[in-house]
């Protein structure tokens, strides 16, 4: 089983409808919970971090943490076509090491 | 008044050159990181130094030597090129500590070995 799992994509959603990105991980002692935005040929960027169970907002973008499933989402609201990126799923782990997730790509279509 | 910065941007070499990437941060952070990102864009971690200390040395082949001067800079030096060696290598900076505020990435340096 891989560490950190996202659903493959590619994600296509149009221009105002909600985007929903899952990922699951397998240490259950993990605590902190991470997500990255990265366009293609830049580097990626924090868009939101997530440590307790229940939801965090932040604008139109919220993150879902259960950690009795070991699973994060990421919900965009009112997507727009800048939001299309990979969106990188990070996990620290329960032995202090940072596991990205294969990340998903999303496509807002106008 | 960049927060992470890595040079060189790109760097085209030979197989068996011996090449280095620089990273510096100015955030003050205390922990620097070397990730590379492959052609299916997997970020995997390389490396990790706290304060000048290595504290994660992932399954790496040793011809790639970090070396951190200070807590500030992060170098990475590839011995012997090959052409896996292709990726994009990403140096990152965080502060270790209570709450975990996640990583800075610097820009990212495409290593193309041909």
């Amino acid at each position: 089983q891989k560490e950190v799992e996202q659903n493959s994509g590619p994600l296509s959603v149009p221009e105002g409808a909600i985007a929903s990105l899952n990922c699951t991980y397998s240490d259950r002692g993990s605590q902190s919970f991470f997500w990255y935005r990265q366009y293609s040929g830049k580097s990626p960027e924090l868009i939101m971090s997530i440590y307790s169970n229940g939801d965090k907002e932040d604008g139109r973008f919220t993150a879902q943490l259960n950690k009795a499933s070991q699973y994060v989402s990421l919900l965009i609201r009112d997507s727009q076509p800048s939001d299309s990126a990979t969106y990188l799923c990070a996990v620290r782990t329960s032995y202090d090491k940072v596991i990205f997730g294969p990340g998903t790509s999303l496509s807002v279509i106008p | 008044d960049t927060a992470v910065s890595q040079t060189p941007k790109y760097l085209v070499t030979q197989m068996g050159n011996d090449k280095s990437i620089k990273c510096e941060q100015n955030l003050g952070h205390d922990t620097m990181y070397w990730y590379k990102q492959d052609s299916k864009k997997f970020l995997k971690i390389m490396f990790s130094y706290n304060n000048k200390e290595l504290i994660i040395n992932e399954t790496v082949p040793n011809r790639f030597s970090p070396k951190s001067p200070d807590k500030a800079h992060l170098n990475l030096h590839i011995n012997s090129l090959e052409l896996g060696d292709s990726a994009v290598y990403f140096c990152a900076s965080s502060q270790i500590g209570t709450r975990d505020y996640g990583y800075t990435f610097g820009s990212g340096t495409r290593l193309t070995v041909v």
